[in-house]
């Protein structure tokens, strides 16, 4: 029961291009999404947020843009830079009062010199 | 800057063992969560916490698991009985209040049962 997917495992984008990310839900509930970015032997460190009235949130090279109707979300950065290799998580949170987050499995970004 | 602190890095523990794994949230957070991550899997919720007393718990969070802030600073998850299948790395996380939805982890605690 996926109810947050990342679909690329993988992604290896060029240092100074555009790198895109992307996250797609099932569960109608979630009303808050943010995205996390992982180094090995590391917790996940927040990176952006989004509330579902919102359709885009930016802060400085990220971009998270929402698409509720089609239940998709995607991060983009921009340049891309050597230390933004990571692996990268979409979470979704049902809102409420302390509501855990929902994971997608993430997306390895590897950026290539 | 303020972060998430938790204590041991890695616990290795015998099958049958109780753990008891250790955090510090950030000081003026008042909500706390655990969170594991078997290898190669994704990071799966297990419990929230607010006010003493938790406020979800998973499928995951069994009988086998209790949490605990034992005082102002600490935050606790205990395994009474691990199982091979415990072995993970264990998150916990904090956020500030209500209506800030952004979750600050710390850097885990891998656990390996034998």
């Amino acid at each position: 029961d996926q109810q947050v997917k990342q679909n690329s495992p993988s992604l290896s984008v060029q240092e100074g291009r555009i790198s895109i990310l992307n996250c797609d839900y099932t569960n109608s509930m979630f009303d808050y999404f943010l995205w996390y970015k992982k180094y090995p032997a590391e917790g996940p460190t927040f990176l952006i947020s989004i509330s579902s009235i919102k359709d885009k949130n930016e802060d400085g090279r990220f971009t998270v843009f929402l698409n509720k109707s089609a239940k998709h979300l995607s991060l983009h950065i921009v340049p891309s830079q050597p230390g933004d290799s990571a692996v990268y998580f979409c979470a979704a949170s049902a809102g409420g009062g302390a509501d855990g987050l929902t994971f997608g499995k993430g997306t390895h970004l590897i950026i290539q010199p | 800057e303020p972060e998430v602190t938790q204590t041991p890095s890695h616990q290795v523990t015998q099958m049958g063992q109780e753990v008891i794994l250790r955090c510090v949230p950030i000081s003026n957070h008042l909500y706390f969560y655990w969170y594991r991550q078997i290898l190669g899997q994704k990071v799966e919720f297990l419990v929230s916490f607010y006010n003493n007393e938790i406020s979800e718990k998973s499928e995951i969070f069994d009988d086998q698991f209790s949490v605990e802030r034992p005082d102002g600073s600490n935050f606790t998850l205990k395994i009474r009985s691990t199982k091979l299948e415990d072995s993970a790395m264990y998150f916990c996380a904090s956020r500030l209040r209500t209506g800030s939805y952004e979750q600050y982890f710390g850097p885990g605690t891998r656990l390996t049962v034998t």
